[in-house]
């Protein structure tokens, strides 16, 4: 079964600074990778996934992430970090045929400071 | 298209009683996933259905914990008796078709439960 994890748990960065959010994951197939976001209150919304091809997905409001099958990673980046970015992100796996669950992992609550 | 909706958005209730979650998927969404979301545990699948039939509910803590998907368009996540120990962002999902682990899902505004 597929499990991912997400080593930072609570991540602070000034306002217009880079961000990296790191992912590992452990499945021994090609996996099917994904960056949610939840807002305060909110549910999780998809930032971007990752299925096959280029190994470098853009997202929407301006994350990218890159898939790294040699590290068994799955980073998320963002050059310019606005206020509005606040929030928890959460990484997850998921896997065709089998077990078709997505595993989520405990995610990274971001703190931007202006 | 409204999104996927959850009603209530806010309950709380005293331990022993039976709660009922609600969930609208969105149309023609084939798969339902029912997330739990708490401190501890982060969040857990606990149930999902496609094409209304419940496919794996692995995750269903135990036996007080139940699910059903009558139609297309509705589902229930029911817990009795409730405990303090429920308490927690109940999150409802829907998916296409692509399978549940591989096709983008997504998430109504989540239902907060406590228990008393």
């Amino acid at each position: 079964a597929q499990s991912v994890t997400q080593p930072d748990i609570h991540i602070t960065v000034s306002e217009g600074a880079s961000l990296e959010l790191r992912c590992n994951y452990s499945y021994g197939a090609t996996p099917y990778l994904f960056w949610y976001v939840q807002s305060p209150g909110q549910g999780l919304q998809l930032l971007l996934k990752y299925f096959s091809g280029d190994t470098l997905v853009q997202g929407i409001k301006g994350f990218e992430a890159e898939f790294k099958r040699s590290q068994s990673s799955f980073n998320l980046r963002k050059p310019s970090v606005h206020w509005s970015d606040a929030a928890e992100y959460f990484c997850a796996v998921g896997a065709q045929g089998g077990s078709e669950k997505l595993v989520f992992g405990k995610g990274t609550k971001l703190t931007v400071n202006p | 298209d409204a999104g996927v909706i959850q009603s209530p958005r806010h309950e709380v209730t005293e331990m022993g009683q039976e709660v009922t979650l609600r969930c609208k998927p969105i149309s023609g969404h084939d798969y339902l996933f029912w997330y739990r979301q708490t401190m501890m545990r982060g969040l857990e699948l606990l149930i999902y259905f496609n094409n209304n039939v419940p496919i794996d509910d692995s995750g269903m803590p135990e036996d007080r914990f139940s699910a059903k998907m009558p139609n297309a368009s509705f589902s229930t996540l029911k817990i009795q008796p409730s405990e303090p120990r429920d308490s927690a962002v109940y999150f409802c999902a829907s998916s296409i078709i692509a399978g549940a682990g591989t096709d983008t899902q997504y998430f109504g505004p989540g239902t907060r439960l406590t228990v008393l």
